[in-house]
């Protein structure tokens, strides 16, 4: 059974760092990739960061781009967001979700088939 | 690519017919995905390829289209069908873009 935990969240001051993590079981890991999307308070759904099954191509949305950093331990089965000089519309909840379809780049940011429950980051004074 | 869904509620009875709608701002062949989301949960992923249905979704869920309209159709509401439904495209990327929502709501 696919399963994916989210842990990391929390509240952090404006400026402040946050490193999320997601925990990934019940598939090979290292042939997937993996995103981060999220979802502002009563919002819709965001996405926010995308990495290849090896860890080489990683792709962010504009509004995160030289903030957040995306990576994965494929020795773990573990998918990390370092998050750097947080703002307040970052408060969000961030799911990882799993692309449908592994085994070539082309399927990096896919659809997804499989979303963790979330974690809560609140940016906040 | 900017996905638009219409309309952004729909207030339906159970057991009726619904049409949700989704249109892409280019084409998008049939890269596109539904999803549902109830309160407090992940979404769901209902559809893909635009027509396909995902593992265990029930039949009275159906998508639609190709380029750059779409239409997901349930044949006759459940009360459990009550939640989000979310398009997304993932034929042009990054990034990848889902549509704003559409509420179904008890009528």
């Amino acid at each position: 059974e696919v399963q994916l935990v989210e842990s990391g969240g929390g509240l952090v001051q404006p400026g402040g760092s946050l490193r999320l993590s997601c925990a990934a079981s019940g598939f090979t890991f290292s042939t997937y990739g993996m995103n981060w999307v999220r979802q502002a308070p009563g919002k819709g759904l965001e996405w926010v960061s995308g990495i290849g099954g090896s860890g080489g191509n990683r792709y962010y949305a504009d509004s995160v781009k030289g903030r957040f950093t995306i990576s994965r331990d494929n020795s773990k089965n573990i998918l990390y967001l370092q998050m750097n000089n947080l703002r307040a519309e970052d408060t969000a909840i961030y799911y990882c979700a799993k692309a449908s379809r592994g085994g070539y780049s082309g399927y990096d940011l896919y659809y997804f088939d499989y979303w963790g429950q979330g974690t809560l980051v609140t940016v906040s004074s | 690519t900017v996905m638009t869904q219409s309309p952004a509620t729909l207030s339906v009875s159970p057991g009726e017919r619904v049409t949700l709608s989704c249109r892409a701002s280019q084409i998008i062949s049939s890269d596109l995905a539904w999803y549902q989301q109830k309160p407090g949960q992940a979404p769901r992923l209902l559809i893909y390829g635009a027509s396909t249905r995902a593992t265990g979704i029930p039949a009275r869920f159906s998508g639609s289209g190709s380029g750059t309209e779409f239409t997901l159709t349930i044949s006759s509401l459940q009360s459990e069908d009550f939640a989000v439904y979310y398009c997304q495209q993932y034929n042009s990327w990054p990034p990848l873009t889902f549509g704003g929502g559409t509420k179904v709501e008890i009528k």
